[in-house]
């Protein structure tokens, strides 16, 4: 069985400060993991993705994050939170390639 | 590469009625999935499609169909629609590589019901 905790519904950072935005995931296989975020009113953009290459993955916009296998953590960070940051964020888990399970998702606020 | 384009981007219709959204992928994607969005529930798998046929199904009344062609292309119908079923549906395609499946979402077709 797969899922995916996204451990904090909410975010709040102000700009220029560090983002951390926190998933747990469960997975009987080998998993590929995901970061999407998605701005108000558009679709899901790919920030990022594992699998099972690099355990450090870099993706766009300066965000980047560490599959942490023995923790079973996916999180996303970022050095340095901008205003364009502000948006929801998914993490994803698929163990099979044809099946997707989302988290719930982190709304993340940059104060100026 | 043009990315995956749904159509209409935003529809009303009146609670009863059918609407059919459209959703082209990427090109060379053969597998087409559906979400429904809400702000109470969240991203919600609707079904997956491969090479024509439903690969995979949410837990969704039957009043919510889909199809894809052989040119990949897919369309989903909601008939008998309802108030509840004002939501944003996106679709996303993916396709096989070597470092595993990644699927690429539209912008969503915004399907209000009055």
């Amino acid at each position: 069985a797969q899922s995916v905790t996204q451990l904090d519904s909410h975010v709040s950072v102000s700009e220029g400060t560090p983002v951390l935005l926190r998933c747990n995931y469960s997975s009987s296989y080998s998993p590929s993991l995901f970061w999407y975020v998605q701005h108000p009113n558009k679709g899901l953009q790919l920030l990022l993705k594992y699998t099972s290459a690099a355990t450090l993955v870099k993706g766009i916009n300066g965000f980047e994050a560490e599959f942490k296998k023995s923790e079973t953590s996916f999180h996303l960070t970022k050095p340095s939170a901008h205003m364009s940051d502000a948006a929801e964020y998914f993490c994803v888990v698929s163990a099979t390639g044809n099946q997707f399970y989302f988290g719930t998702g982190t709304s993340l606020t940059v104060i100026p | 590469k043009a990315g995956v384009t749904q159509t209409p981007r935003y529809l009303i219709k009146t609670r009863g009625q059918q609407v059919t959204l459209s959703c082209s992928p990427i090109s060379g994607h053969r597998s087409v999935s559906w979400y429904q969005q809400t702000p109470g529930q969240g991203l919600q798998f609707l079904f997956e499609y491969f090479s024509e046929t439903q690969r995979n199904k949410g837990n969704f009344p039957g009043r919510f169909s889909g199809r894809q062609f052989s040119n990949s292309r897919s369309e989903m119908n909601v008939s008998t629609l309802e108030l509840g079923d004002s939501a944003l549906y996106l679709c996303a395609s993916s396709a096989r590589s070597s470092s595993g499946n990644t699927i690429y979402f539209g912008e969503g077709s915004w399907l209000t019901v009055v």
